[in-house]
């Protein structure tokens, strides 16, 4: 399967700085990319879905300007989190579309935040 | 509404039975379904994707589908402690830039 890679794979903050994650499809290109976001023992939950040169579409919910995504090519997402709280300490986790007949999404390895 | 249903379980089941998981799904026109597992903590991994109807085997998972019916299904064979995971079903409906929908995921547990 293709492969997606994140990093930093684990972060922690102090309360009020930004984060940002990084997002590549390491062999293949991937135009279309989703961040999602998992609570423990909780289920994936979308959070935006970004598309490489234009603007990310945000689920209902999400908070764009405190969720900033950046998608400026084929390869590589980036979500910025904002005055990171400790309620945005969570496992974000990436994924790729892989275009063809199939369409399959893979996934990254997840970035825990903790927020302290 | 594009819906993936799953029984959360857990489903309990001896090692080196059977497990079957099941999925069903609103979107009739849905095009390409697919099975994930995901391990506590870690992120979902690809497991197989099935879009025509009926058995798709791999190793000792089956994928099933049957579209008349909107019924997908994974069998694991010969069930191993280390197929403990959650199975996440997903469904892809067409729309080009459209990711997967989701359904919440099913809790395995192979008993020893």
């Amino acid at each position: 399967g293709a492969v997606v890679s994140q990093h930093p794979s684990r972060v922690i903050c102090k309360s009020g700085t930004s984060v940002k994650i990084e997002c590549r499809s390491l062999d293949f290109q991937a135009t279309t990319m989703f961040w999602y976001r998992q609570f423990p023992k909780k289920s994936l939950m979308l959070m935006a879905t970004s598309n490489e040169g234009s603007k990310a579409t945000y689920e209902q919910g999400v908070e764009k300007d405190k969720f900033l995504i950046n998608h400026a090519s084929l390869t590589l997402s980036t979500l910025t989190v904002t005055s990171a709280h400790p309620e945005d300490s969570s496992f974000y986790i990436c994924s790729g579309i892989l275009s063809g007949p199939y369409n399959e999404q893979f996934f990254g390895p997840g970035t825990r935040l903790t927020v302290l | 509404q594009k819906e993936v249903e799953q029984n959360s379980g857990p489903l309990s089941v001896p090692e080196g039975a059977i497990a079957s998981l099941n999925c069903t799904y609103s979107d009739r026109g849905s095009q390409s379904f697919f099975w994930y597992r995901q391990y506590s903590g870690k992120s979902p991994e690809l497991i197989m994707f099935i879009y025509s109807n009926g058995d798709k085997e791999d190793g000792r998972f089956t994928a099933q589908l049957n579209k008349a019916s909107q019924y997908v299904s994974l069998l694991i064979r010969d069930s191993q402690p280390s197929d403990s995971a959650t199975y996440l079903c997903a469904v892809y409906s067409g729309g080009g830039a459209d990711g997967l929908t989701f359904g919440k995921g099913t809790h395995l547990i192979i008993q020893p």
